[in-house]
C-alpha cells in the first residue's frame, strides 16, 4: 500500500521557468512532510519541510504547499536552474513513526 | 562535522551468500534508519534503531536484520542473498526523534 504517491515519474522544465512537483498521500495521520533531492550515486539530501499546521513554507527558490483537505503537497522551484536536475522524493510521517517516501520524480532542467 | 558514513560503497555478492553493511551516524545522532532503493520503488523502509533498540520495522523478510551498537553505529545483515536484493541501501541518522534525516551515500549491492 503506497501511502505516499508521486504520480509523475519524470518532468522536464525549461531553465528559468517554474518547476512544480506533486505528491499525494493517503494516511490522514501524517503531520510532517519533507522533500528530498537526490543526485546519482549520492544519498538524498533534505530540501524543505512543512508541518501540518501550516499550508506554505518558503526557503529561497523553494516553496512547499500543503493542502490537507486534498491530501496533496507540491514543491515549487522558481526559477529552475540546471543544478536542480535530480530525483525529488516527498516523504511524510507522524509521531515516532518511520519516514514514508514516495517513488520519486526525476526533474530535468533544459538549458 | 562529519556526515553519515556507509561502508563499503560497492559490493558484489553471489546468490546464497550473506552480507553485512555498516553505517556510522553523525556524532550525537541516536536514531539510525535503513532504506532500500530500487528503480521504480522509491525508498522502502527496512528498520530504525534508537539507542540500540529496534523501534520500527518495515515489511521485509527475516533475512534482513540489523543492530545498533552503544556508540550508535549500526549494521544491517542480509542472509541467503537473492538476485532481487540488488539495490542501493541507504542509512540515515537523526537527532532524537526528529524526522529531518541525514542520509549517507549508500552501499550499492549487486547480487549475481
Amino acid at each position: 500500500d503506497q501511502q505516499v504517491k508521486q504520480n509523475s515519474p519524470s518532468l522536464s522544465v525549461q531553465e528559468g521557468r517554474i518547476s512544480i512537483l506533486n505528491c499525494d498521500y493517503t494516511n490522514s495521520m501524517f503531520d510532517y512532510f519533507l522533500w528530498y533531492k537526490k543526485y546519482p550515486a549520492e544519498g538524498p539530501t533534505f530540501l524543505i519541510s512543512i508541518s501540518s499546521i501550516k499550508d506554505k513554507n518558503e526557503d529561497g527558490r523553494f516553496t512547499v504547499f500543503l493542502n490537507k483537505s486534498a491530501k496533496h503537497l507540491s514543491l515549487h522551484i522558481v526559477p529552475s536552474q540546471p543544478g536542480d536536475s535530480a530525483v525529488y522524493f516527498c516523504a511524510a510521517n507522524f509521531g515516532n513513526e518511520k519516514l514514508t517516501f514516495g517513488t520519486g520524480t526525476r526533474l530535468t532542467i533544459i538549458p | 562535522k562529519a556526515g553519515v558514513t556507509q561502508t563499503p560503497r560497492y559490493l558484489i555478492k553471489t546468490r546464497g551468500q550473506q552480507v553485512t553493511l555498516s553505517c556510522s551516524p553523525i556524532s550525537g545522532h541516536r536514531s539510525v534508519s535503513w532504506y532500500q532503493q530500487t528503480p521504480g520503488q522509491g525508498l522502502q523502509f527496512l528498520f530504525e534503531y534508537f539507542s540500540e533498540t529496534q523501534r520500527n520495522k518495515g515489511n521485509f523478510p527475516g533475512r534482513f536484520s540489523g543492530r545498533q551498537f552503544s556508540n550508535s553505529r549500526s549494521e544491517m545483515n542480509v542472509s541467503t542473498l537473492e538476485l532481487g536484493d540488488s539495490a542501493l541501501y541507504l542509512c540515515a541518522s537523526s537527532f532524537d526523534l526528529s524526522p529531518g534525516y541525514t542520509f549517507g551515500s549508500g552501499t550499492r549491492l549487486t547480487v549475481v
